[in-house]
This record gives structure tokens, C-alpha cells and sequence, in this order.
């Protein structure tokens, strides 16, 4: 299967630890994002990369939020001194540059989801 | 990036086509309209987009009226298995911006036997 890949599914942590989430986009993609979506909510945009550069941050990614795409392939998203509202479900999302009139869409990995106890 | 507006939820039963219809009076030139399927515990799945007019796939058809300010998704013979929460997006996605998504609720569509 070459789709978005993520790890891992579930975790559960609690409240002030570390957490480290990765993801694999699909291998020929340039573009990689990061999204959070809570119950009932739809995804919310946190980070882009385009390659290896992290071109725009959401202020929803506060400074206990880090993530790296240091090959410009996989991306790794870490979340320090974790809290309960951090609780949610961490999707992963790539995509290619897009052509003139080519067709667009983001392809999702199946998310991770954060409990903080 | 225009707001969208589209039906909380919907029912329907399964074999009949099911309408969706979005509403996004403030579309700019150059966006796009996108929709996006979710299942529970699973990330969104792109369906379909489209500019003006109409666009088919194996999955579904988009129309879209010459003013764009709406747009309808529509899911011919839906079985069981379309029970989901379908998103209706619009933006531009060209090479000069990040092509960042901005989701609303989403319209929460139950098919019944």
C-alpha cells in the first residue's frame, strides 16, 4: 500500500509527558500538512511543508509544538508537556505540487489519536 | 479562504440519490470547490472538485451553477456504507499557495436500511 502512513494509531499519555507522533507520506508528494480535528469538528490546518521547509505554522501550534520534515519524506510532529486539550486526533495529509489544471485533493494517513490523562 | 455553508445532517435511505447542496457566496476567482468524505476514526478522503459546471467521477457528481456561489454534491444509490460526514471545501490550491484545507463541520449524512 503506498498511501499516507501514520505512527503510530493510539497513544495515551499523560499529563506533562512528551509525545512524539511520525508520519509517511506517499513517496513522490512534495507537499506534507499536519491537522488536529476534535469530536464533531472538522480538521484543523496546523503546519505545512513544502519539501524539507516549514513554510507556515497556524497559531493553534503553540511553542509546545514542534514538527520536522528533515529529509524533505517522512515528518515528525512532537507535542512537549502535554495537556488534556491537547486530546485529539493528529492527521497527517500529502500532496503534490499542483499543476496548472491538473486536479487537486490532499491524501490523509489514518490519523493518530492523543489521550492525555 | 470563502466560508462555506452546508446542512448539519441528512438522511436517507439506501437506492436512493442523496443532494447536498453548499453554499459559498464569497468564492473568489480562483478557487476551487473540493469535497471530502470522513469516516469515523479514519482521515478524509477526497471525492471529487470542480471549477464550473459539472464533473463526474465513479464516486459522485459535483454541479455547479455559472454564478459558483453553490455547489451540489450528489451520491447516486446510496448504500450502508456512504454513512459518513462529508466536508465541502473551496479554496485556491495553485502552485503560489501552501493549498492548506480549511474544513467546516461538515454535513453528517445517515443512510438507513
Amino acid at each position: 500500500d503506498t498511501g499516507v502512513s501514520q505512527d503510530p494509531r493510539h497513544k495515551i499519555t499523560k499529563r506533562g509527558q512528551n509525545v512524539t507522533f511520525r508520519c509517511d507520506p506517499i513517496s513522490e508528494h512534495n507537499r506534507l500538512y499536519w491537522y488536529r480535528q476534535t469530536l464533531g469538528q472538522g480538521p484543523e490546518f496546523l503546519t505545512y511543508f513544502q519539501n524539507e521547509a516549514q513554510l507556515e505554522k497556524s497559531r493553534l501550534l503553540s511553542d509546545r509544538f514542534s514538527a520536522e520534515r528533515p529529509k524533505g519524506s517522512f515528518s515528525t510532529l512532537e507535542i512537549q508537556r502535554t495537556e488534556q486539550g491537547d486530546s485529539a486526533m493528529y492527521l497527517c495529509a500529502s500532496s503534490p505540487l499542483p499543476t496548472l489544471r491538473s486536479e487537486f485533493g490532499q491524501y490523509f494517513g489514518p490519523g493518530t489519536r492523543l489521550t492525555v490523562t | 479562504l470563502a466560508k462555506t455553508t452546508q446542512p448539519i445532517s441528512m438522511d436517507s435511505y439506501e437506492g436512493q440519490e442523496v443532494n447536498i447542496t453548499c453554499s459559498h457566496n464569497n468564492i473568489a476567482t480562483n478557487d476551487y470547490i473540493t469535497w471530502y468524505q470522513q469516516f469515523p476514526s479514519q482521515g478524509p478522503r477526497f471525492i471529487i472538485q470542480g471549477y464550473k459546471t459539472k464533473v463526474t467521477n465513479e464516486v459522485a457528481s459535483l454541479f455547479i451553477p455559472a454564478d459558483r456561489k453553490s455547489s451540489t454534491l450528489s451520491l447516486p444509490r446510496v448504500s450502508l456504507s456512504d454513512t459518513a460526514v462529508y466536508y465541502c471545501l473551496v479554496g485556491d490550491y495553485g502552485s503560489s499557495n501552501t493549498g492548506k484545507l480549511i474544513f467546516g463541520q461538515g454535513t453528517t449524512l445517515q443512510v438507513k436500511p
